[in-house]
């Protein structure tokens, strides 16, 4: 599809395990974007990649997250060690240098 | 750091109504973006605006881009059922990444 495209659509782990969530941006895009949706509230940033910069990881909340983006396309979102608290929508979007950024749906994440 | 508050948070109106949501900053934006975000659906650009004073219509939809720099303004015309959902407004922040404001959500009553 020409849109961004999120996998899993809902994800239901038990706490403590890791969990890997899927981004593929709009082809050419060079600007990849993670987001946390809680219920309810807004978006919170985690992660910004750009080209081949290093990432902005300023928005992860803990050494339990990490991002990856290989060959500046596809982005994994890794959640190691899942607390209950993690919960939440977590949301990619991808843009052109200085354009608006493109959302997927989401992954709906739930921590037992 | 930049933050973003928008108002109302909620508002609950009745179909062909007109609405108006504002955004303010604590620092100077260079662009405003409006997002809406249907319920299980990540949110979509709405309008865009780039330059201050700057008003652009999209439909039944109207932003404003404050001639201050630190405000934007969306309006809605004869509201329908299908503009339930939650607005944002979005500018960016020092680096690359979007600020998005906490959002106000839209229900409309038949």
């Amino acid at each position: 599809g020409a849109g961004v495209s999120q996998s899993p659509s809902n994800k239901v782990t038990e706490k403590g395990k890791d969990v890997e969530l899927r981004c593929d941006p709009i082809s050419g895009h060079t600007a990849l974007y993670w987001y946390r949706q809680s219920l309810g509230q807004g978006l919170e940033f985690l992660i910004y990649f750009q080209g081949n910069s290093a990432p902005d990881k300023s928005g992860l909340p803990s050494d339990r997250f990490s991002a990856e983006r290989t060959g500046g396309s596809v982005s994994t979102l890794t959640i190691q060690r899942t607390q209950q608290e993690d919960s939440a929508v977590y949301l990619c979007a991808s843009s052109s240098y200085n354009q608006p950024q493109h959302f997927g749906d989401g992954t709906r994440l739930s921590i037992l | 750091g930049q933050q973003l508050n928008q108002s109302p948070q909620s508002m609950f109106i009745q179909e062909g109504e007109d609405v108006s949501m504002n955004c303010t900053s604590s620092s100077i934006f260079n662009t405003w973006l409006w997002y809406k975000q249907d319920p299980g659906e990540g949110p979509v650009l709405l309008i865009a605006l780039y330059k201050a004073g700057e008003l652009t219509s999209n439909g039944r939809l109207t932003a404003q881009f404050g001639i201050t720099r630190k405000d934007s303004f969306l309006n809605i015309s004869a509201s329908i059922p299908s503009d339930v959902g939650i607005y944002f407004c979005a500018g960016p922040g020092d680096t690359d990444k979007l600020i998005f404001g906490t959002g106000t959500r839209l229900q409309v009553f038949p």
